[in-house]
């Protein structure tokens, strides 16, 4: 069975931390996504990865980074932390064989920069 | 850049009734799809239509596309309350994979 996991549910951080959010997918997918998600806003891509070592940005990648030193794994930055950026973030991937665009979603992680 | 957009934003009904639920888009597309979305938890894919399919099934679930006015629309019968959960249509395709999301609809089913 599909699993995307994400390494906490809910996290606090402070104004000016570095935050790691980490990601995991055990498909052996090739493409892995970053989105937060807001009231009002809907799902807004923030980085893609196509495969180890490659990012590209997406919609509002400003104030993050990512990196992905392994296939199954994709991490989302936020070098110093801001209270905008607290929001629900969800890591997805989706494979290249597949042939389909479905994408395949974690359960999220609530943060909240104090 | 916002693709999809649901219609309504929110929608109330009574268990066993039918729920309507539909999804503009601007450009062309490959494909479109939806997902589910239980409060606070990830997003579940429900089904794909292709850009050269005009309806889809898959158990309690209708889909159907139209792209000359470039809108689908998302039939779910027989709700149950276990149907609570938002729902979002996305298009994608290209040589990127990227998905654009709309901002869903809340959908309640009432007991």
């Amino acid at each position: 069975d599909v699993k995307v996991t994400q390494s906490s549910r809910y996290l606090v951080k402070r104004t000016g931390e570095k935050v790691f959010l980490e990601c995991v997918q055990d498909m052996d997918h090739e493409n892995m996504f970053w989105y937060r998600q807001d009231p009002g806003l809907g799902l807004r891509l923030i980085y893609f990865s196509y495969d180890v070592k490659m990012k590209e940005k997406g919609d509002i990648p400003e104030g993050y980074s990512v990196s992905r030193e392994k296939k199954e794994r994709f991490s989302l930055i936020l070098e110093s932390a801001s209270t905008n950026q607290t929001s629900m973030y969800l890591c997805a991937s989706r494979g290249e064989r597949t042939f389909t665009d479905t994408q395949y979603f974690g359960p999220g992680t609530r943060l909240t920069v104090l | 850049s916002q693709q999809g957009e649901e219609d309504p934003q929110a929608l109330s009904i009574q268990e066993g009734e039918n729920a309507t639920m539909n999804c503009s888009y601007k450009t062309s597309i490959n494909n479109l799809q939806w997902y589910r979305q239980n409060s606070g938890r990830g997003l579940v894919h429900l089904i794909l239509i292709r850009s050269n399919e005009r309806e889809k099934h898959s158990g309690r679930l209708r889909v159907t596309l139209d792209t000359s006015k470039k809108s689908s629309s998302l039939l779910i019968t027989a709700s149950r309350a276990a149907d609570t959960a938002s729902y979002f249509c996305a298009t994608g395709g290209g040589s990127n994979y990227k998905l654009t999301f709309g901002k869903g609809t809340l959908l309640t089913v009432n007991p």
